[in-house]
C-alpha cells in the first residue's frame, strides 16, 4: 500500500516571497510518479508539475519547482514570487503501478497582499 | 470537449433517494477515473476503467456504488440508497492512455449533500 502525507494543514504567504510546501511518501515500487495538485475554490484539480521517480534532476515550472529526495521520501513544492492567484488547496499525489493517484490531505496555502 | 464535463455540478438528495453522476471525458481518452472527496480532505480513488472495461473497483465504499461507462466514453456513477456519509464531491478525471506517467485531466467535480 502507498501513503502520502501533508504535514501542513494550512499556509501562508507575502505576496511576492517563497512558499514551501511539505510532502512525505510511502512506496514499495521502485518505478513511480509524483504530482503536485493546485484545487481552486472551482473544486477543478489542475496539475502544477510532475516529478518521475528516475530522473534526479528535480522538476521545474515557471514559479513552481520541487525539492525531490527519493532516500527521504519526500517531495517538497516551492513556489516562488508568490501571487495572490495562487491561493489555493494543494495537493501531494503518487502513482504507482495500480494507475490510480494516491492523494494527501492537501494544504491550504493564502497569499496575502 | 475541451476538457472533463461532469454534472450536476451540484445536488441535493434526500437520504434513501438514489442518484447518478455523469462525467464526459476528453474525446479519445482512454483512462476514466472516479474520486471521492470528503470536506476538508483528499480525493480518494474509487474506481477505474480503460475504455468500457472496468479494471479496478476496489475503492467503492459499498455494495451501493456502481460505475459503468457502456461505450467507453461518458461514464455514470450511481448511489443507491444514499445515506448521509455519502455526501462528498465526486471527481472525475481522464488520461489519454493506460500508463503511470500520464498526466490526468479533472473536472469540477458534482457536490453531493444528502440530507
Amino acid at each position: 500500500a502507498q501513503t502520502v502525507t501533508q504535514s501542513q494543514p494550512e499556509m501562508s504567504v507575502q505576496e511576492a516571497e517563497t512558499v514551501t510546501l511539505s510532502c512525505t511518501y510511502d512506496t514499495s515500487e521502485s518505478n513511480y510518479y509524483l504530482f503536485w495538485y493546485k484545487q481552486p475554490p472551482s473544486r477543478q484539480m489542475i496539475l502544477v508539475i510532475r516529478q518521475e521517480a528516475y530522473k534526479q534532476q528535480n522538476a521545474t515550472e515557471n514559479r513552481f519547482s520541487v525539492n525531490f529526495q527519493k532516500a527521504a521520501k519526500s517531495f517538497s513544492l516551492k513556489i516562488s514570487d508568490s501571487q495572490l492567484g495562487d491561493t489555493a488547496m494543494y495537493f501531494c499525489a503518487l502513482n504507482n503501478a495500480g494507475n490510480m493517484l494516491t492523494f494527501g490531505g492537501g494544504t491550504r496555502l493564502m497569499v496575502k497582499p | 470537449g475541451a476538457g472533463v464535463s461532469q454534472s450536476p455540478r451540484y445536488k441535493v438528495a434526500k437520504r434513501g433517494q438514489d442518484v447518478a453522476l455523469r462525467c464526459d471525458p476528453i474525446s479519445g481518452h482512454v483512462s476514466l477515473f472516479w474520486y471521492q472527496q470528503a470536506l476538508g480532505q483528499g480525493p480518494e480513488f474509487l474506481t477505474y476503467f480503460q475504455n468500457e472495461a472496468q479494471l479496478d473497483k476496489s475503492g467503492l465504499p459499498s455494495d451501493r456504488f456502481f460505475a459503468e461507462r457502456p461505450e467507453g466514453s461518458v461514464s455514470t456513477l450511481k448511489i443507491q440508497r444514499t445515506q448521509q456519509e455519502d455526501s462528498a464531491v465526486y471527481l472525475c478525471a481522464s488520461s489519454l492512455n493506460a500508463g503511470i506517467d500520464y498526466g490526468y485531466t479533472f473536472g469540477s467535480g458534482t457536490r453531493l449533500t444528502v440530507v
